[in-house]
């Protein structure tokens, strides 16, 4: 099993729509969380840290279900430029673990 | 104008060579990483090294060489033992352990 799982999609949607992905992690003793958005063949960009309590940063929510063990990512009202891969990424000890990443697609 | 550099953005090896990417950070972080990347896939870890003079193996570090010589600096050598290293390069810096993780934009290594 991997240590950080998510559906590689694509996520096809047309613009305006909401759109969640979920992402869960194998280490119970992981501490950090982050949703990273790569655009193609461009380095990985900090999206948002997720808390424990979850957090919301504009048409972004990210959410945090420790018992379970995932994370989620919600964009509401997507836009064409949020066509990108979004990565889940997991601190545990000393290593940073990243998911394949999910491939969103925003059509008008 | 703080962040991270990796250059070439582009590098071209020939069968048996070894040869060095490189990554320069000024946002004064004391951790910084090399991850590889192929097509379509995730990020796997190469070297980190989260002090000077001090560098740990990651998932993937057979056939790559790292030093750590000064704060800002952290090159990555793609050595002949490393059979299949066409990938996409990325060099990441963060305060520490936990922290965010930032970027330099990558160095795409193909074997002519």
């Amino acid at each position: 099993r991997k240590e950080v799982e998510q559906d590689p999609g694509p996520f096809n949607v047309p613009e305006g729509a909401t759109v969640a992905f979920n992402c869960t992690y194998s280490n119970s003793a992981s501490q950090s969380f982050f949703w990273y958005r790569q655009d193609c063949r461009k380095e990985p960009k900090l999206l948002m840290s997720v808390y424990s309590s979850g957090n919301e940063d504009g048409r972004f929510t990210a959410q945090l279900n420790r018992a379970s063990q995932y994370i989620s990512l919600l964009i509401r009202d997507s836009k064409l430029s949020d066509s990108a891969t979004y990565l889940c990424v997991v601190w545990a000890g000393n290593m940073l673990t990243f998911g394949g990443g999910t491939r969103l697609m925003v059509k008008p | 104008d703080g962040g991270i550099t990796q250059s070439p953005k582009y590098l071209f090896r020939k069968e048996g060579q070894n040869v060095t990417l490189s990554c320069e950070q000024n946002l004064n972080h004391d951790a910084m990483y090399w991850y590889r990347q192929d097509p379509g896939q995730g990020l796997r870890l190469i070297y980190y090294s989260q002090i000077v003079n001090d560098f740990q193996k990651g998932d993937i570090a057979e056939g790559y060489s790292v030093s750590r010589e000064k704060k800002e600096s952290f090159p990555l050598t793609v050595t002949s033992a490393q059979k299949n290293p066409t990938a996409f390069y990325l060099c990441a810096a963060s305060g520490g352990p936990g922290e965010t993780q930032y970027f330099g934009p990558g160095t795409r290594l193909l074997v002519l």
